[in-house]
């Protein structure tokens, strides 16, 4: 049972114009959540977080939205830079839980210079 | 040290031996947390430890996998009797322990069982 749920694999955008990632989840327990990205062959880097107590978090480039009525979060990248061409993971956990992370299974963000 | 430490970052073994993959997460980090990512999936958990002992241990598959962190610090995965199955990347990461805190991630260990 997959409980956060990253549906696009793939997203190109071009230089400049804004990148908008998605990210649904099932749990209604979760109540932190948190973008990170990937090089290859390096490990994810985390980006920014949001907690269900607020609807939007911003930090320069990168605002992540949350609507808990809906279970869906998303990452505006703006304006996009080629140099943001990655793999983009979202995850969630439950602060009443054990503090585990489950993650989706990404989406491949390509800028085009 | 400055990130988490992962080692080795590539690791190569025949069908049925046993190997150890060692995390050292960023000092002053209660929480350390493995992970294993395969191609094309988003990382998967696997155990987390709070201090010397495992908070959860739900993502574990079998019993050939275990880990330790002994003295609250250097964490060891150990997987017996290898599968091809078992070959993908494991991640470590670390974080503050608290509420709200983000996992930092180390560069993974490349497994492949041949």
């Amino acid at each position: 049972d997959q409980q956060v749920k990253q549906n696009s694999p793939s997203l190109s955008v071009q230089e400049g114009r804004i990148s908008i990632l998605n990210c649904d989840y099932t749990n209604s327990m979760f109540d932190y959540f948190l973008w990170y990205k990937k090089y290859p062959a390096e490990g994810p880097t985390f980006l920014i977080s949001i907690s269900s107590i607020k609807d939007k978090n911003e930090d320069g480039r990168f605002t992540v939205f949350l609507n808990k009525s809906a279970k869906h979060l998303s990452l505006h990248i703006v304006p996009s830079q080629p140099g943001d061409s990655a793999v983009y993971f979202c995850a969630a956990s439950s602060t009443s839980g054990t503090y585990k992370y489950i993650f989706g299974t990404g989406t491949r963000l390509k800028v085009l210079a | 040290g400055a990130g988490v430490s992962q080692t080795p970052s590539n690791k190569v073994t025949e069908k049925g031996k046993y190997v150890e993959l060692r995390c050292d997460p960023i000092s002053g980090h209660t929480a350390l947390y493995w992970y294993r990512q395969s191609l094309g999936q988003g990382p998967e958990f696997l155990i987390y430890f709070q201090g010397t002992g495992a908070a959860d241990d739900s993502g574990l598959p079998n019993d050939r996998f275990f880990a330790v962190r002994p003295e609250g610090s250097v964490s060891t995965l150990k997987i017996q009797r290898t599968e091809r199955g078992d070959s993908a990347v494991y991640l470590c990461a670390s974080s503050q322990g608290t509420e709200n805190s983000p996992l930092h991630f180390g560069n993974g260990t490349r497994l492949t069982v041949t």
